[in-house]
């Protein structure tokens, strides 16, 4: 199955600062890479998500790359703000099975006032 | 469309009892999805459903733990004999049927706690 890696765990910054958030996924066959946010108490909702025929994609202040050699992708997030403070998770849905999505462990973004 | 609904929101119970987690998917949704969240982990796997078919339980545990998801009505995952590491929240999420590679939209999730 699929194995999904994601770094930071934690990650503090000032407002205004940029932010970003780091994945590495194992199957190849992947080809839906999804990320949500979640804050405190609440459920994951989806912010952005990028396919494999795709490089990049950018949605006003968050914008995700995909590296399909290395099996990468990764969260920016510009100009920060406070409200931005979450738990954001990357995830991966592979098509050599079910299509279940595998998610990463999670990041906790801090964006300090 | 009211979104996914899961129910109860909170559920305590005290060990060995049994605990039913109910998940209604999005209308037009056919495909649910359940995880598990532990507190500052991250959404595991537990089971992949469709109407009436167990897709992928590859990620439930293979004792206590069971989940269906009937042709009328919601999806429940049950778990019996409750024990203390059982204390989670439990997500349901779903897609629909037409594309399999989108979006999974979650419920609210069920804070579940063994006491």
């Amino acid at each position: 199955g699929e194995n999904v890696e994601q770094h930071p765990s934690t990650l503090s910054v000032q407002e205004g600062d940029s932010a970003v958030i780091k994945c590495t996924y194992s199957d190849s066959a992947s080809n839906y890479f999804p990320w949500y946010k979640q804050e405190l108490g609440k459920r994951p909702q989806l912010i952005i998500d990028i396919r494999s025929n795709v490089g990049e994609k950018k949605d006003q202040r968050i914008a995700v790359t995909l590296n399909k050699t290395a099996k990468h992708f990764s969260l920016h997030i510009t100009e920060t703000q406070p409200e931005d403070s979450a738990v954001y998770f990357c995830a991966a849905s592979w098509t050599g099975g079910s299509y279940i999505p595998t998610f990463g462990r999670g990041t906790s973004l801090i964006v300090h006032p | 469309n009211a979104g996914v609904m899961q129910n109860p929101r909170h559920l305590v119970r005290r060990r060995g009892q049994e605990a039913r987690l109910r998940c209604s998917p999005m209308k037009g949704h056919s495909h649910v999805y359940w995880y598990r969240q532990l507190p500052e982990e991250g959404l595991k796997f537990m089971v992949y459903l469709q109407k009436e078919n167990i897709i992928d339980e590859s990620g439930m545990p293979k004792e206590r733990f069971s989940a269906e998801f009937p042709k009328e009505g919601p999806s429940i995952l049950r778990i019996q004999q409750v024990v203390r590491g059982d204390s989670a929240a439990y997500f349901c999420a779903s897609s629909p049927q037409e594309d399999l590679n989108t979006e999974a939209f979650f419920g609210q999730g069920t804070r579940l706690t063994v006491v």
